[in-house]
């Protein structure tokens, strides 16, 4: 799998291969932080959620890892494939809104 | 696809003018969200609506206004269009419980001002 470091624009993996999209958040006082998937000319889709109780949280394909030390946020796609080529944001809840990171632009080669 | 809809999906309009996008939201869900999404930016939060109130805001100007139908859809307006209102308008709903929780958007309305 291919990992980086905090927030690269753009990911390029191939078909098969880990994905691994970082993330760094600015309020310590978030609790909730989710992951969107957005493609091209459509609305985010909800991949997976954490809240700050957690470090870790898994889902299918995916998973979610926490670091309130350092605030950061990771997530993990297993195996990726042609269609999990996107936009993927992460973003923080405090309160009412959620806060978006930058997004991270992945393209699966096949 | 979330349950969520948006209309219209593309407007064009001319500046000074005023805009009205409506959202339904998603069956069992109580609260909409707005936000807008300039090309290659994330989502900026520009209000919810809860119980047809205003219940969190963000840093967006008095022109754009918003409301909340007994049937929990909402509309966004927008007046005295400026050109950098150019963007996607996303609606998210949830159902509020006390504290965040997920927020499932819409397609989006793109809007262009000329």
């Amino acid at each position: 799998g291919e990992s980086v470091g905090l927030h690269l624009p753009t990911l390029s993996v191939q078909e098969g291969d880990n994905s691994i999209i970082n993330c760094a958040y600015s309020n310590s006082a978030s609790d909730y932080f989710i992951w969107y998937k957005q493609e091209s000319g459509k609305g985010p889709q909800f991949i997976i959620d954490i809240r700050s109780n957690m470090d870790k949280r898994q889902g299918q394909r995916v998973t979610v890892l926490l670091n309130k030390t350092v605030k950061h946020l990771s997530l993990q796609i297993a195996a990726t494939q042609p269609g999990d080529s996107a936009v993927y944001f992460c973003a923080e809840g405090a309160g009412t809104a959620l806060i978006f990171g930058k997004g991270t632009t992945l393209s699966v080669s096949s | 696809e979330t349950g969520v809809t948006q209309s219209p999906t593309h407007l064009i309009k001319t500046r000074g003018q005023q805009v009205t996008l409506r959202c339904s939201s998603q069956s069992g869900h109580n609260t909409v969200s707005w936000y807008q999404q300039a090309l290659g930016q994330g989502p900026q939060f520009i209000f919810q609506y809860y119980r047809e109130e205003e219940n969190g805001r963000g840093n967006f100007p008095p022109r754009f206004s918003g409301l909340q139908f007994p049937n929990y859809s909402s509309e966004l307006n927008v007046n005295a269009l400026e050109l950098d209102d150019s963007a996607l308008y996303l609606c998210a709903s949830s159902f509020y419980g006390g504290s965040t929780d997920t927020q499932y958007f819409g397609p989006g309305t793109r809007l262009t001002v000329l």
